[in-house]
């Protein structure tokens, strides 16, 4: 398999700009979570989706910032407008529920800098 | 509520054994996980252990749970040099697949 996906690996942007994060789970997982980890808040729980469907979107910063999973292989990650404190790397993590143990398996994340 | 602490930063000598610690709040957690992160990659599952068990040991690793003081600890034997990273704790407390992560703890592995 070829683990979970994310693009594009480095993003440099405007302030002022939108920018789109993408992400594609391991394929059977049902469950797909965006992170944000930077150095002064560590790493951060943004959104999880169970199913396509959003569960808890209590860590997403401001209305700047929406998720969406339109099918069970794709996500994204929208900022608009985005601002210098977005500047972070974002993972998207995917998982398999049922009766195993949930564990999480990260994609290499993408790092956005805002300028 | 969920809190996980850890210390930030831990350096060892190479081939001694490291310790990393880390305590939780939530006496409801179903699993607990620690996941290592090396410079510029994403989090990687290095083991896991289900709260009804005290102990596991995986090859160079032993995790080590204490539910009564809400502790859990990770020992890696003979460490090298290649185990320079950031460790995560985390824990799963039911509810979907929620999972919440500790501060990470910083391994130093001196040469």
């Amino acid at each position: 398999d070829a683990g979970v996906i994310q693009s594009p690996r480095h993003e440099v942007t405007e302030m002022g700009q939108e920018v789109t994060l993408r992400c594609k789970p391991i394929s059977g997982h049902n469950s797909l979570f965006w992170y944000r980890q930077t150095m002064m808040r560590g790493l951060e729980l943004l959104i999880y989706f169970n199913n396509n469907v959003p569960i808890d979107d209590s860590g997403m910063p401001e209305d700047r910032f929406s998720a969406k999973m339109p099918n069970a292989s794709f996500s994204t990650l929208k900022i608009q407008p985005s601002e210098p404190r977005d500047s972070a790397v974002y993972f998207c993590a995917s998982s398999l529920g049922g009766t195993g143990s949930y564990e999480q398996y990260f994609g290499p994340g993408t790092r956005l800098t805002v300028t | 509520g969920e809190d996980v602490e850890q210390s930030l930063f831990l350096s060892v000598r190479e081939g001694d054994s490291s310790v990393i610690n880390c305590t939780y709040t939530d006496s409801s957690s179903t699993y607990l996980y620690w996941y290592k992160q090396e410079p510029g990659a994403g989090l990687q599952l290095l083991t896991y252990i289900f709260s009804n068990m005290d102990m596991k040991q995986d090859q160079r690793l032993t995790v080590l749970l204490n539910k009564k003081d809400k502790h859990l600890s990770l020992r890696i034997a003979d460490t090298q040099t290649g185990d320079s990273a950031i460790y995560f704790c985390a824990e799963r407390t039911g509810g979907y697949q929620k999972v919440t992560f500790g501060t990470g703890t910083k391994l130093q592995v001196i040469p």
